[in-house]
């Protein structure tokens, strides 16, 4: 594809209902981070992929918050009993390779995000 | 562990003001240095990056930043703003082997 595609674009939810966030990030990227961005507020990092290596989950803020990566492709962004403080929009970025490697692998490409209003 | 400081969190200018918005981060060894914009409506997109060579980086839209390393800084400059640069800029980093990390980002007003 062209670029980061997420979906849905915008989801209204009910306190303690369960979302699923998708992002398909642009093929062949290795990498693929989540991140949170609360009105007004910078960007907060959630999880990251890394090819076929354990996540790097340091930022999920609690156990409600979980990932999955299936290979190189697709991730989900759960979150269970979604409360008030949810509500914020969800980017995923991707990039050619990981920390550590020179030149432009690790230029991030982001996806137009998923607005998250919980009530 | 790395980290960024982005101390201007609002900046608010008139068009052909000259813009000098700071970063600074904490890592000792070898870097990688962003910019990222995100216009109003727009998801994120880099604005320039640096890696290797030049300390002087130049990227899209007359937008410069230098990295230097003795003040561990990565100062973002535009000679003459225009009101089509009203965005949030981030700056990023990541050293060794270590994921990118954000700063929080500061806010640009410019007034016509």
């Amino acid at each position: 594809g062209a670029g980061v595609s997420q979906s849905p674009s915008n989801k209204v939810t009910e306190k303690g209902k369960d979302v699923e966030l998708r992002c398909d990030p642009i093929s062949g990227h290795t990498a693929l981070y989540w991140y949170r961005q609360r009105l007004g507020q910078g960007l907060e990092f959630l999880i990251y992929f890394q090819g076929n290596s354990a996540p790097d989950k340091s930022g999920l803020p609690s156990d409600r918050f979980s990932a999955e990566r299936t290979g190189e492709s697709v991730s989900t962004l759960t979150i269970q009993r979604t409360q008030q403080e949810d509500s914020a929009v969800y980017l995923c970025a991707s990039s050619l390779g990981g920390p550590g490697l020179a030149g432009n692998d690790n230029e991030q490409f982001f996806g137009p995000g998923t607005r998250l209003t919980v009530l | 562990a790395q980290s960024v400081s982005q101390h201007n969190h609002h900046v608010i200018l008139s068009e052909a003001a000259s813009l000098e918005l700071g970063c600074n981060y904490s890592y000792g060894g070898t870097v990688n240095l962003f910019w990222y914009v995100q216009y109003p409506g727009q998801h994120l997109q880099l604005l320039l990056k640096y890696f290797s060579g030049d300390p002087l980086v130049k990227g899209i839209k007359g937008f410069e930043a230098e990295f230097i390393k003795s003040k561990f800084s990565f100062n973002l400059r535009k000679p003459s703003v225009q009101w089509s640069d009203t965005a949030e800029y981030f700056c990023a980093v990541n050293g060794g082997y270590q994921k990118v990390t954000f700063g929080t980002g500061t806010k640009l007003q410019v007034i016509p």
